[in-house]
């Protein structure tokens, strides 16, 4: 069973870079059926999705943070990564790593349209000086 | 991009009860919506997929409809365990969005 599991600073100061990392286990990320992708809920407001990596190198990010993220693979450590640079207190959330799995339907038609089928619990970031 | 809302923002029901979360999409997305559930503390948990596709291991009680724009989430019989937030998520088109979410408490 796949897992995931967020990790990094729980404070950031303002204008720095939040850098966290994602481990996998029970799968490998250089599985070609999924995408690996970060999401992140600010206090009381909705659910955001930051971007998603696949391990041929393939990169999407949201357009609203796309000038500030960049997100990495590490296959070596079955892990990847996200890093938002330039960061205010806007940038205050829990930051969850999460894998995008497409599927097949009762037809055996492909649909190549992923959905987030596993979660990690999330980390909380603050950014504060 | 794709705006989702959802509603009710909150919902009390009891034990056995039937209730029905809706989500709406901005525009068409198809078949394309997936809905899971999260609580305090632990990692979200995908229930249905393809709009009425139940993951792996998820409760029967538990069934989603819809198509297009307009779409439900519907437990059949709470049990103690389904008290819990509920979000929907488009896969349509990029970036993926999610409704506001539906606090479910016990009454």
């Amino acid at each position: 069973q796949v897992q995931l599991q967020e990790s990094g600073p729980g404070l950031v100061r303002p204008s720095q870079t939040l850098s966290l990392t994602c481990t996998v286990s029970g799968g490998s990320i250089s599985s070609g059926d999924h995408y690996w992708s970060w999401i992140r809920q600010p206090p009381g407001k909705d659910l955001e999705w930051i971007g998603y990596i696949h391990y041929s190198g393939n990169i999407h990010y949201n357009p609203s943070l796309e000038s500030r993220v960049t997100i990495l693979l590490d296959m070596s450590n079955n892990q990847f990564s996200l890093k938002l640079s330039s960061v205010t207190a806007a940038d205050t959330a829990v930051y969850h790593c999460a894998r995008e799995s497409s599927y097949y339907d009762s037809s055996g038609f492909h649909h190549y349209y992923y959905y987030m089928d596993v979660w990690g619990k999330g980390t909380t970031v603050a950014v504060s000086s | 991009d794709i705006q989702m809302t959802q509603y009710p923002s909150s919902l009390s029901a009891s034990i056995g009860d039937r209730v029905t979360i809706t989500c709406r999409a901005s525009q068409g997305i198809s078949s394309y919506l997936a809905w899971f559930q999260q609580k305090p503390g632990k990692a979200p948990k995908s229930l249905i997929y393809a709009a009425s596709t139940l993951q792996s291991g998820v409760p029967s009680r538990f069934s989603g409809s819809g198509s297009g724009t307009d779409f439900t989430l519907t437990i059949s019989s709470l049990q103690p365990e389904d008290f819990a937030t509920y979000y929907c998520q488009q896969y349509n088109s990029y970036p993926i969005s999610f409704g506001q979410g539906t606090r479910l408490e016990i009454k």
